[in-house]
């Protein structure tokens, strides 16, 4: 069965800073991950997605994460910080035999201080 | 796109009254899923359609629970009786054809609380 391990509950983190988040799946078969954003009081959406191909993958608002097969990681990343990227992050991760379901880890609450 | 759609944004009631709560996805979307996220649980599906009849309800936590998605269109998640435990926010999302492992876009979501 698929889940998903996110290592760090909250990070602080001074603006203009870099950030990484660490996430860990499990998964006996081929995966699709994923990271979204939540911002207070809104919906998910999607960051980034990897689905085949490269392993570093380019997201919106200058966020970029890594799949690492070996490690079973994708780990998001961000060189600089800002204050609006405060925010709760959510890793996630589908494969070929769970048809349509997303499995969602327990989300990293990002604050950034000023 | 005005994006997916819920209402109410926050529902305040009473143990033992019925609940139901309204979700309009993206027009075109094949895919509807409806999520509950709790501080205990974090974000858990409790059931999804495709093309309107529902795939998989594995997540509904007991027969309290029930969704219907009588038109691409529309989908309501109805909880009677609800139950204090019941308290959380719950979340409606929907998909393309054929991406519904792909990406997910989600609405604002309903605040849902049971005194």
């Amino acid at each position: 069965a698929q889940s998903v391990t996110q290592l760090d509950s909250q990070v602080p983190v001074f603006e203009e800073a870099p950030v990484e988040l660490r996430c860990n799946y499990s998964s006996s078969v081929s995966v699709y991950l994923f990271w979204y954003v939540q911002y207070p009081n809104q919906g998910l959406q999607l960051l980034l997605k990897y689905l085949s191909g490269s392993t570093l993958v380019k997201g919106i608002n200058g966020f970029e994460a890594e799949f690492n097969k070996s490690q079973t990681s994708f780990h998001l990343r961000k060189p600089s910080v800002h204050i609006s990227d405060t925010a709760e992050y959510f890793c996630a991760v589908s494969d070929q035999a769970s048809y349509d379901k997303v499995i969602f880890g327990p989300g990293t609450s990002l604050s950034v201080i000023p | 796109d005005a994006g997916v759609i819920q209402s109410p944004r926050h529902e305040v009631t009473e143990m033992g009254q019925e609940v139901t709560l309204r979700c309009k996805p993206i027009s075109g979307h094949d895919y509807l899923f409806w999520y509950r996220q709790t501080m205990m649980r974090g974000l858990e599906l409790l059931i999804y359609f495709n093309n309107n009849v529902p795939i998989d309800d594995s997540g509904m936590p007991e027969d309290r629970f029930s969704a219907k998605m009588p038109n691409a269109s529309f989908s309501t998640l109805k909880i009677q009786p609800s139950e204090p435990r019941d308290s959380a926010v719950y979340f409606c999302a929907s998909s393309p054809r054929g991406q519904g492992r792909y990406e997910q876009f989600f609405g604002p979501g309903t605040r849902l609380t049971v005194l």
